[in-house]
């Protein structure tokens, strides 16, 4: 399994409050990424970073702020949290870009947020 | 809205039968790949099929692409109880983008 760690696993907090995920890598990838799976709707991007410091939007990018100050670390941070971003959230990591040399995903194993 | 849609959304089989899944798309791809989700876990990439490729093969796996009808279908065979899981397809169009289908759920029952 690539070295990747989600934290934290999960997390219930209430409507207005900040919240941040960290997703921590050990593999040196370039690129990390922050998805969103809800039914129905499949994984959707976030935000995503193609380095220390460069990061960009993704699709679901309204209410999320992203962070990366070291290559191993993204943070994904919910300025204050809505009920309609309970969810779980995905980390994943790429060596390349995505479509460039068509490098995989790795994913870890995923926050589960609840905002009550 | 998905760009991508997986039908069946769930398929329930014996172990030992084959799992076929089918993923449809709407734009020219670079590329489709396929991920399994167990639950309660991330997703995990299991094989990647370029454009110019029609049909790909890892161990009990058979990926076939007909971009002329934008769909890819993935075979599972002599299925076991570990193959439990969702099933993803997930493509890259333009831009720095992967898409992902809804999903497969598979049942193997032993």
């Amino acid at each position: 399994d690539a070295g990747i760690t989600q934290s934290p696993r999960h997390k219930v907090t209430e409507t207005g409050t900040p919240v941040t995920l960290r997703c921590h890598q050990t593999e040196n990838h370039r690129y990390m990424y922050w998805y969103r799976q809800d039914p129905g709707h499949g994984l959707r991007l976030i935000h995503y970073s193609y380095g220390v410091k460069d990061t960009d939007k993704g699709e679901v990018s309204d209410g999320y702020s992203v962070s990366r100050s070291k290559t191993e670390d993204f943070l994904l941070t919910l300025e204050s949290a809505t009920s309609s971003q309970t969810s779980v959230y995905f980390c994943a990591i790429s060596e390349s870009r995505l479509g460039q040399d068509q490098s995989p995903l790795h994913f870890g194993n995923g926050t589960r947020l609840t905002v009550t | 809205s998905q760009q991508g849609e997986e039908d069946p959304q769930a398929l329930s089989i014996q172990e030992g039968e084959n799992a076929t899944m089918n993923c449809s798309y709407k734009t020219s791809i670079n590329n489709l790949q396929w991920y399994r989700q167990n639950s309660g876990r991330g997703l995990v990439h299991l094989i990647l099929i370029r454009s110019n490729e029609r049909e790909k093969h890892s161990g009990r796996l058979r990926v076939t692409l007909d971009t002329s009808k934008k769909s890819s279908s993935l075979l599972i065979t002599a299925s076991r109880a570990a193959d439990t899981a969702s099933y993803f397809c997930a493509f890259k169009a333009a831009g720095n983008k992967l898409t992902f289908g809804g999903g497969t759920r598979v049942l193997v029952k032993p």
